[in-house]
C-alpha cells in the first residue's frame, strides 16, 4: 500500500463548479499536512497547510481526519487558472521533515 | 528574492555515463533536500540535508547515487553510470526552519 493515495482523476470540471480531492495517509503518527500544487512541467508549489480544525484560504478549504487518516481539499468556484495536478503531502512521523508525496489529482476547468 | 535555482535545466546523456546536478538553494535556508519525479510517477524523495548534520540518505535508490552540499550552501547530485530508468526530473527544494519547502524548477535528465 503507497504511503498517500489519492485518486489520480483526470477532473474535468466547467467553470464555477466546486470539486473535491480527498487524499488516504497509511502512517497514523505522521505529523503535517499539505496540498501542493503543480502546473504543467513547472515545480510543485505550497498550496496550503491543513489543519486538524480545518483552515479555508479564500475558495480553498483543507480539511483532515486523523481518526480516517484523511485529507481533503474543497475548490469553490473554479477557475481556468485552477487547473493544474494537486498533490497531496505528508510529513510522517520521525522522519527528517522529507515531504512524501501522492501520486497527484489532475484539475482541468473548462471554460 | 531569488528562488532555488538548479542547472542544468535539462540533461541528456548515453547510458553508462556519469551526471552531476547542481542545487543552488534559498539563501539562509538551512535544509536542502533532492526528489525525483519520474513519468507518472509521484515525487519521490532521495535525500536530505539539515546544516552540518550527516545527510539522511534513506530515499537513493541504489549506490550509483549520491550527493554532497559544500558550505552548507550548494549541492551537487552525481549519478554514476547512468541507466534509462533513472530518466526523470531531479528536483531540488530548500526550506528554513518550518515545514515549507521551496521547490527549483527542476532538471529534465533523459538517460538514452
Amino acid at each position: 500500500r503507497k504511503e498517500v493515495e489519492q485518486d489520480p482523476g483526470p477532473f474535468n470540471v466547467p467553470e464555477g463548479a466546486t470539486v473535491a480531492f480527498n487524499c488516504t495517509y497509511s502512517n497514523s503518527a505522521s505529523q503535517s499536512f499539505f496540498w501542493y500544487r503543480q502546473d504543467c512541467r513547472k515545480e510543485p508549489k505550497l498550496l496550503m497547510s491543513v489543519y486538524s480544525s480545518g483552515n479555508e484560504d479564500g475558495r480553498f478549504t483543507a480539511q483532515l481526519n486523523r481518526a480516517s487518516q484523511y485529507i481533503s481539499l474543497l475548490i469553490r468556484d473554479s477557475k481556468l487558472s485552477d487547473s493544474a495536478t494537486y498533490l497531496c503531502v505528508v510529513i510522517p512521523s520521525g522522519s527528517a521533515r522529507q515531504l512524501t508525496f501522492g501520486s497527484g489529482t489532475q484539475l482541468t476547468v473548462l471554460p | 528574492g531569488a528562488g532555488v535555482s538548479q542547472s542544468p535545466s535539462n540533461k541528456v546523456t548515453e547510458k553508462g555515463k556519469d551526471v552531476e546536478l547542481r542545487c543552488d538553494p534559498i539563501s539562509g535556508h538551512t535544509a536542502l533536500y533532492w526528489y525525483r519525479q519520474s513519468l507518472g510517477q509521484g515525487l519521490e524523495f532521495l535525500i536530505y540535508f539539515q546544516g552540518n548534520s550527516a545527510p539522511d540518505k534513506s530515499g537513493l535508490p541504489s549506490d550509483r547515487f549520491s550527493a554532497e552540499r559544500t558550505g552548507g550552501s550548494v549541492s551537487t547530485l552525481t549519478i554514476q553510470r547512468t541507466q534509462q530508468e533513472d530518466s526523470a526530473v531531479y528536483l531540488c527544494a530548500s526550506s528554513a526552519p518550518g515545514p515549507q519547502q521551496y521547490f527549483g524548477p527542476g532538471t529534465r535528465l533523459t538517460v538514452l
